[in-house]
């Protein structure tokens, strides 16, 4: 079975500073897609990046962008320029692309708190 | 566009009540899961249908059933509620098994 772990339940960054969060995963299959999603207090769960395991890039969205090392199994997200509104608890979650119905499995979260 | 949209959103239950929990998507996935959501462990699922009429456990099924009677619904039932189930409860849904997955709101269940 397949594992996600999450090894900092907290971090802390100033505004406008570059933050990195860790995820580590477990798997012995070749084809996957890994995503972060981020749960603010509002308690709705958004995606924020997704990477597909055969993509050699690391992928990107605007302030966000990951740091994926197939070979270690780590994929970690990386926020650069940190806003107020980045604050919320952070999951990575893995997801199989062998199987139909595949479920998502995720780590522990990371709650991650900006200051101003 | 609704998306996924979960009711209640909030709901407290006495020990032994059932209940069922309310999952409706209005973008035609066919693959919808329940997920519970526990403090230190991230979401962990439920139950999960890969389409009408087809549904299969997770990792922590007891005490909830499925059923998956139409693409866009898929209630959770829990059947006798115990002090154990006090969690969020999630439903998503996805295009795909390769694709992201939408949530709902969540629901905060607790059971006393």
């Amino acid at each position: 079975a397949q594992t996600v772990t999450q090894s900092q339940p907290e971090m802390s960054v100033q505004e406008a500073e570059t933050v990195t969060l860790s995820c580590t995963y477990d798997t012995s299959e070749s084809d996957y897609y890994l995503f972060w999603y981020k749960q603010p207090p509002s308690r709705q769960m958004i995606l924020v990046i997704r990477q597909e395991a055969y993509k050699q890039q690391n992928a990107t969205e605007n302030r966000f962008s990951v740091n994926f090392q197939k070979a270690a199994k780590s994929f970690s997200l990386k926020i650069s320029d940190s806003q107020l509104g980045d604050a919320a608890m952070y999951f990575c979650a893995y997801r199989s692309a062998s199987y139909s119905g595949s479920r998502l499995t995720f780590g522990e979260g990371t709650q991650l708190t900006v200051n101003p | 566009n609704a998306g996924v949209t979960q009711t209640p959103k909030f709901q407290v239950l006495k020990t032994g009540q059932s209940m069922t929990l309310q999952c409706a998507q209005d973008m035609n996935h066919e693959y919808m899961s329940w997920y519970r959501q526990d403090p230190g462990m991230g979401l962990r699922l439920i139950h999960y249908s890969v389409g009408a009429g087809i549904t299969d456990q997770g990792e922590v099924p007891n005490g909830y059933n499925v059923s998956r009677s139409t693409t866009e619904d898929f209630p959770l039932r829990l059947l006798s509620a115990a002090p154990s189930q006090t969690s969020v409860y999630f439903c998503a849904s996805s295009y795909g098994s390769y694709t992201e997955a939408f949530f709902g709101q969540g629901t905060r269940l607790t059971v006393v």
